[in-house]
């Protein structure tokens, strides 16, 4: 069975600076879906960033990005010059396919200081 | 565009009652998933509906079942509640390859 694992339960990083959250996987299939999501105290699940496992290239969306080690099962989210509003919940997630259940880690929660 | 609209936001029940959940998805949007979130056991895959048939479905016994109706919209139903049911509960829609957008969850508390 695929899983999902976050190993950092919270994190802080100062206002302006950068910070990474790590995240691994288990799967034994070779076409799959990574995403990051973020969930804010409003509790609305809003997607980051997403990888699809057949492509080498890291996936960026703006001050975010990915380090995607697909030998090492690994999928790292990098946000650069970290604002107030980047402080919430972050879940990493795995899809079979784009289209299939995602599964979920414990998330980390990230803590943004003025 | 209207985003994923869950209904309502906050539920009270009790032991052994019965609640529906609705979720309207955004329009054009023909796949509605269902997840549930706890502290304990964090985010959990209930099932997901693609034109009006269930296509996957989590472990949940069957006192979770849901439903899609031909304009996508889904409800999802809860019988015989205890209170390890009481989660947040999130809805997601999807129509393309890029993955889901969720609603903001309705919180259901069994007491």
């Amino acid at each position: 069975a695929q899983t999902v694992t976050q190993s950092q339960p919270e994190m802080s990083v100062q206002e302006a600076e950068t910070v990474t959250l790590s995240c691994t996987y288990d799967t034994s299939e070779s076409d799959y879906y990574l995403f990051w999501y973020k969930q804010p105290p409003s509790r609305q699940m809003i997607l980051v960033i997403r990888q699809e496992a057949y492509k080498q290239q890291n996936a960026t969306e703006n001050r975010f990005s990915v380090n995607f080690q697909k030998a090492a099962k690994s999928f790292s989210l990098k946000i650069s010059d970290s604002q107030l509003g980047d402080a919430a919940m972050y879940f990493c997630a795995y899809s079979l396919g784009s289209q299939g259940n995602l599964i979920f880690g414990k998330g980390t929660k990230l803590s943004v200081k003025p | 565009k209207a985003g994923v609209t869950q209904t309502p936001r906050y539920l009270i029940k009790t032991r052994g009652q019965q609640v529906t959940l609705s979720c309207s998805p955004i329009s054009g949007h023909r796949s509605v998933s269902w997840y549930q979130q706890t502290p304990g056991q964090g985010l959990q895959f209930l099932f997901e509906y693609f034109s009006e048939t269930q296509r996957n479905k989590g472990n949940f016994p069957g006192r979770f079942s849901g439903r899609q109706f031909s304009n996508s919209r889904s409800e999802m139903n809860v019988s015989t509640l205890e209170l390890g049911d009481s989660a947040l509960y999130l809805c997601a829609s999807s129509q393309s390859d890029y993955g889901y957008t969720f609603g903001s969850g309705t919180r259901l508390t069994v007491v």
